[in-house]
């Protein structure tokens, strides 16, 4: 079956210091990967996506980056926080027609 | 702009009654509608999938689609305290060159024993 890890699961970050949240799927080839956040209280808001190594489209320019150095690893990071970059950062994966969540790492910027 | 709308709740239902959660949906040609359960601090998890108009049961879940009204639901029979989180609809379009997710912003369900 596949799993989907995330972490590190929670970060204290203080502004402008940089950012690198790793994801990793197991039990799947080639998958669709996702980046959403969800700010407190919100919806799930989609900030990258990967249909392969390489192969990263932004949806919603900020001063967030992924990467994808392996099929099954997706790398979400930033040069300097702002306090807006704060909330749950969840890491997706999808198959053929469902889409599948990791833990999730929490961030707060301070 | 797809978009995917729910009633933000709280949704508050007696223990043993049924809930029922609603969501439409924008984009005529979507094919592929999900329910996914979140409790505060975690990951939404995938609950229920339905592809085609009527009804598809899932022990206490049922799910009801109807395309023709754009049209998404969730019912939930004896509701339990632990059925409180929030749920979040989904929707994926045809059309699109990978499998995009929209989201809804979800239902806050309280169960109250």
């Amino acid at each position: 079956s596949q799993t989907i890890h995330q972490w590190p699961a929670t970060l204290v970050q203080p502004v402008g210091s940089p950012l690198s949240l790793e994801c990793t799927v197991e039990g799947t080839s080639n998958p669709n990967l996702y980046w959403y956040r969800q700010a407190a209280g919100r919806g799930l808001q989609l900030l990258f996506y990967s249909i392969g190594i390489d192969q990263i489209s932004s949806e919603v320019p900020q001063n967030l980056s992924a990467s994808r150095p392996q099929d099954r690893q997706f790398i979400l990071s930033s040069k300097k926080l702002l306090l807006s970059d704060s909330g749950f950062y969840l890491c997706a994966w999808s198959g053929r027609t469902q889409q599948f969540f990791g833990p999730g790492t929490r961030l707060t910027v301070l | 702009q797809k978009e995917v709308e729910q009633n933000s709740g709280p949704l508050s239902v007696p223990e043993g009654a049924i809930a029922s959660l609603n969501c439409t949906y924008s984009d005529r040609v979507s094919q592929s509608f999900f329910w996914y359960r979140q409790y505060s601090g975690k990951s939404p998890e995938l609950i229920m999938s339905i592809y085609s108009n009527g009804d598809k049961e899932d022990g206490r879940f049922t799910a009801q689609l109807n395309k023709a009204s754009q049209y998404v639901s969730l019912l939930i029979r004896d509701s339990q305290p632990s059925d409180s989180a929030t749920y979040l609809c989904a929707v994926i379009s045809l059309g699109t060159s990978y499998d995009k997710v929209i989201f809804g912003p979800g239902t806050s369900l309280s169960v109250i024993p």
